[in-house]
């Protein structure tokens, strides 16, 4: 079975600094890996998505985020934070078998607070 | 496009009461539909998911139920609600296609069992 681990509960970051959030995932083959964003008492929100590929991927908001086979990560970045961005953060793998109508398995998410 | 609603935004219940939420798309046919619970710390726990009416699977086996009377709507219900069944409630839907299809999510349903 799929998992994912975002091993950082909470992330504090300047405004203005730039912004790297980890994700790991565990996956038999090459997964389709995502990252959402969720603002307080909202839905999540897709940032971007890898299915195959160029391994950089670029997402809204000025996100982008790297897949890694070796390392089985897929990490977000961003080069400047702005206040705008805190919120929760959540990484998510699907079934690329064929499959997958259960849905996206989802990392337990990171907090981003931004410093002024 | 496609929306996707999702009511109420937020609800106060009893202990013991019956719970009904609803969630319903627009802009597309026959999608997959998911009901998703957060609870603080522990991301999101799929609950059902639906792959048209009258299918549902369900995930963890538990206090609540969901249908799918429509293509699309889903529901979800509990006859008799418990205090762990408070948290926010998310629906959300994608296209056929597989896994590499993204969720769309609604804005919650935020359910405080009292």
């Amino acid at each position: 079975a799929q998992s994912v681990t975002q091993p950082d509960i909470h992330i504090t970051v300047s405004e203005g600094a730039s912004l790297e959030l980890r994700c790991n995932y565990s996956y038999g083959a090459t997964p389709y890996l995502f990252w959402y964003v969720q603002s307080p008492g909202q839905g999540l929100q897709l940032l971007l998505k890898y299915f195959s590929g160029d391994t950089l991927v670029q997402g809204i908001k000025g996100f982008e985020a790297e897949f890694k086979r070796s390392q089985s990560s897929f990490n977000l970045r961003k080069p400047s934070v702005h206040w705008s961005d805190a919120a929760e953060y959540f990484c998510a793998v699907g079934d690329s078998s064929g499959g997958g109508a259960d849905g996206l398995t989802f990392g337990k998410g990171t907090h981003l607070i931004i410093q002024p | 496009s496609q929306t996707i609603h999702q009511w109420p935004a937020t609800l106060v219940q009893p202990v013991g009461s019956p719970l009904s939420l609803e969630c319903t798309v627009e802009g597309t046919s026959n999608p997959n539909l998911y009901w998703y619970r957060q609870a603080a710390g522990r991301g999101l726990q799929l609950l059902f998911y639906s792959v048209g009416i009258g299918q549902i699977s369900s995930e963890v086996p538990q206090n609540l139920s969901a249908s799918r009377p429509q293509d699309r709507q889903f529901i979800l219900s509990s006859k008799k609600l418990l205090l762990s069944d408070s948290g926010f409630y998310l629906c959300a839907w994608s296209v056929q296609t597989g896994g590499g299809s993204p969720l769309h999510f609604g804005n919650g349903t935020r359910l405080t069992v009292t």
